[in-house]
């Protein structure tokens, strides 16, 4: 079942911050998030495992809720290379190895 | 090396033909993906092999044809497509993992498919 992501585009300006959130009604073993820029494949960013373990960039710091079934992104005193499509993928607990992804969310930074 | 290669970067091909795309890795990760994307829309998972063994199919039709003949090789076998299988196809690799593992995965940078 596909994740649901909000907002579904954002516009800032350089150096403000943002927080893309995705949501399931199933329960998650892991959240992935990645982002794609326009032509470009999509480029790992973050994963959160059930529990709380992490792994992902330096800058960009994200939370699982597991109570709730729900992840947020945090980007924060954004740069202009933040621009693109971010995207959550979500693995079920079912030992069925594979990522959902969520609709998306446009995010694109100006000067 | 951690990059995924595809190839070709773009491909035409008639309702007709039989064409190939190609995926290679050399990250030693067993576990590969084929994943289908429309314009504006998130990559929707096709096929996955583990340990060179298809594991999932997303019902997939049958005119994709999936094949992985090594652990660093994936290919995706086209045959008989309609106009609508138009769009990018993406490779993606990674640890197949077990338990409490990361297996965030690698994407290729995909092949452009138009079916005239």
């Amino acid at each position: 079942q596909q994740p649901v992501q909000s907002p579904q585009a954002v516009i800032l300006r350089e150096g403000e911050d943002a927080v893309i959130n995705c949501s399931s009604s199933k329960a998650l073993y892991s959240v992935h998030w990645y982002r794609q820029k326009h032509g470009e494949a999509p480029v790992f960013l973050m994963i959160l495992l059930k529990g709380g373990e992490q792994k992902g960039h330096e800058k960009i710091s994200a939370s699982f809720n597991e109570k709730k079934q729900q992840s947020s992104l945090y980007l924060t005193a954004s740069q202009l290379s933040y621009s693109g499509t971010y995207f959550c993928g979500t693995e079920m607990g079912t030992g069925r190895r594979a990522l959902t992804f969520g609709s998306g969310t446009r995010l694109q930074v100006q000067p | 090396d951690t990059e995924v290669t595809q190839t070709p970067k773009h491909l035409v091909m008639g309702m007709t033909n039989k064409k190939s795309l190609k995926c290679e890795q050399h990250m030693g990760h067993r576990a590969m993906y084929w994943y289908k994307q429309k314009a504006k829309k998130p990559p929707e998972l096709m096929f996955v092999y583990s340990y060179e063994k298809l594991s999932i199919n997303e019902s997939v039709p049958s005119r994709f044809s999936p094949e992985c003949p090594n652990s660093s090789l994936l290919n995706l076998h086209l045959h008989a497509l309609q106009p609508e299988d138009s769009a990018l196809y993406l490779c993606a690799s990674s640890r197949p993992g077990g338990s409490r593992s990361y297996n965030e995965q690698f994407f290729g940078p995909g092949t452009r498919l138009t079916v005239l």
